[in-house]
């Protein structure tokens, strides 16, 4: 699987929106993007995926750049119960490839009121 | 829909002792793996299961192992217990492996803790 790059830690205020960066420039076509959030003591709780449209919930949106190298998550009005780590992680598509997920170490994201 | 249970949710063995670790996946999920979540190490795969079958392995030695039942219910197996064997072990659960509609979901884990 394609590794991927995060900023270790960001703060964002509270009300605001967080824009959370992930490059993957390894990706390949059969890979899509996926963003989990782990709270303290919790297990990581699925946010997000794509692979290659822009994708919105009601939790996030993700943006993926046309080249797919890159991607943001946005939080649009972050919370204080936002304070998470946040995972981007490239999966398979492929079936085969089952649910070996590779995660990195991920953005630790404080929200300040 | 209840998710992904895992039981018990905290754990304290001796060195030496083995473990027997239990995941209840979301209805009607098939695959079931396993994590091991350690401040060092982060976030690692042990291994997959899908129609009680190994699907894929991670790099951990032999002592730990798995197994699913024909309910998808999963234990996973922990021999030999060293105290680098502490760790957060987390269960995660989906409807297939790979497949671009079928997140995987995850449990809140068990707390091992090797004296």
């Amino acid at each position: 699987d394609a590794k991927t790059t995060q900023p270790p830690s960001m703060d964002c205020a509270e009300g605001r929106a967080a824009n959370l960066p992930c490059n993957h420039s390894t990706i390949s076509g059969n890979e899509y993007v996926y963003w989990y959030r782990q709270i303290h003591s919790q297990g990581p709780q699925y946010i997000i995926h794509g692979l290659k449209n822009n994708e919105t919930n009601e939790m996030a949106s993700l943006i993926i750049t046309e080249d797919r190298k890159s991607s943001t998550l946005i939080l649009p009005h972050a919370t204080l119960r936002d304070t998470a780590v946040y995972y981007c992680i490239v999966r398979s598509r492929i079936k085969a490839a089952g649910n070996k997920l590779t995660f990195g170490g991920g953005t630790r994201v404080l929200v300040k009121p | 829909k209840a998710g992904v249970t895992q039981t018990p949710r905290y754990l304290i063995k001796t060195r030496g002792q083995q473990v027997t670790l239990s995941c209840s996946p979301i209805s009607g999920h098939r695959s079931v793996s396993w994590y091991q979540q350690t401040p060092g190490q982060g976030l690692q795969f042990l291994f997959e299961y899908f129609s009680e079958t190994q699907r894929n392995k991670g790099n951990f030695p032999g002592r730990f192992s798995g197994r699913q039942f024909s309910n998808s219910r999963s234990e996973m197996n922990v021999s030999t217990l060293e105290l680098g064997d502490s760790a957060l072990y987390l269960c995660a659960s989906s409807l297939e492996g790979g497949a671009h509609n079928s997140p995987l979901h995850f449990g809140n884990g068990t707390r091992l803790t090797v004296t």
